[in-house]
């Protein structure tokens, strides 16, 4: 199936500060989603994007698609202790009837 | 909260023993799915079903067996469990099969945590 790379695995921040997490894929994508999960929760869906060079705001959330729709990154500005989870990028494959999903990304946020 | 519930949410069971992990979905969803999330491997799919007939199967052991009676609810049968089983398994619904131009929210249940002694 089509595997995407999710980085970093682990970021450490303090509250305050911004958060990145890219998602990245070696062949073009039809779209992609991204997921939040809370420690001792379950993945919840944010956001899915679709069009190429496509950004997308949810209050202090950033989401971009790359231009050639490969790669994409969630940006948390000014990250709060309500940001503390695991981060998901989820790809459509070409084939095969599930969700490709990244290893994800956990963010710990230190007041 | 999400429309898919699951339960038992703790279950803590021997090598020798079988149980059963229940998923129900009420939100009118055609396809549901499991998966198994671990420390080492997060969010790996076991099972996909699209209006009760399995359509994937990622080469799972066969001491786990789903069962899908209706599009709402699903089932995922446990005997003779290894200690590496243990993990949290999520279901997961979507409206239709996945859709590779359009809109594919999957709704995940709160999970169930496994521990197998």
């Amino acid at each position: 199936g089509q595997q995407v790379m999710q980085i970093p695995q682990y970021q450490h921040v303090q509250e305050g500060e911004d958060f990145t997490t890219y998602c990245n894929s070696s062949t073009t994508l039809s779209n992609i989603q991204w997921y939040k999960q809370r420690p001792g929760g379950h993945p919840v869906f944010l956001i899915q994007l679709v069009k190429s060079g496509e950004v997308k705001k949810q209050k202090r959330l950033t989401f971009q698609f790359g231009e050639a729709k490969k790669n994409s990154s969630l940006h948390i500005t000014a990250t709060q202790t309500t940001d503390v989870g695991t981060y998901f990028c989820a790809v459509t494959p070409n084939s095969g009837y599930a969700l490709n999903f990244g290893k994800g990304t956990s963010l710990l946020v230190t007041p | 909260e999400t429309g898919v519930t699951q339960t038992p949410r703790h279950l803590v069971m021997g090598m020798t023993n079988k149980k059963s992990l229940k998923c129900e979905q009420h939100l009118g969803h055609n396809a549901m799915y499991w998966y198994k999330q671990s420390a080492k491997k997060p969010l790996e799919l076991m099972f996909v079903y699209s209006l009760e007939e399995r359509v994937e199967n990622n080469s799972v052991p066969s001491r786990f067996s789903p069962e899908c009676p209706n599009s709402s609810h699903l089932f995922l049968h446990l005997h003779t469990l290894q200690p590496e089983d243990s993990a949290l398994y999520l279901c997961a619904s979507t409206q239709r099969l996945l859709d590779r131009e359009g809109y594919n929210e999957q709704f995940f249940g709160p999970g169930t945590r496994l521990t197998v002694l």
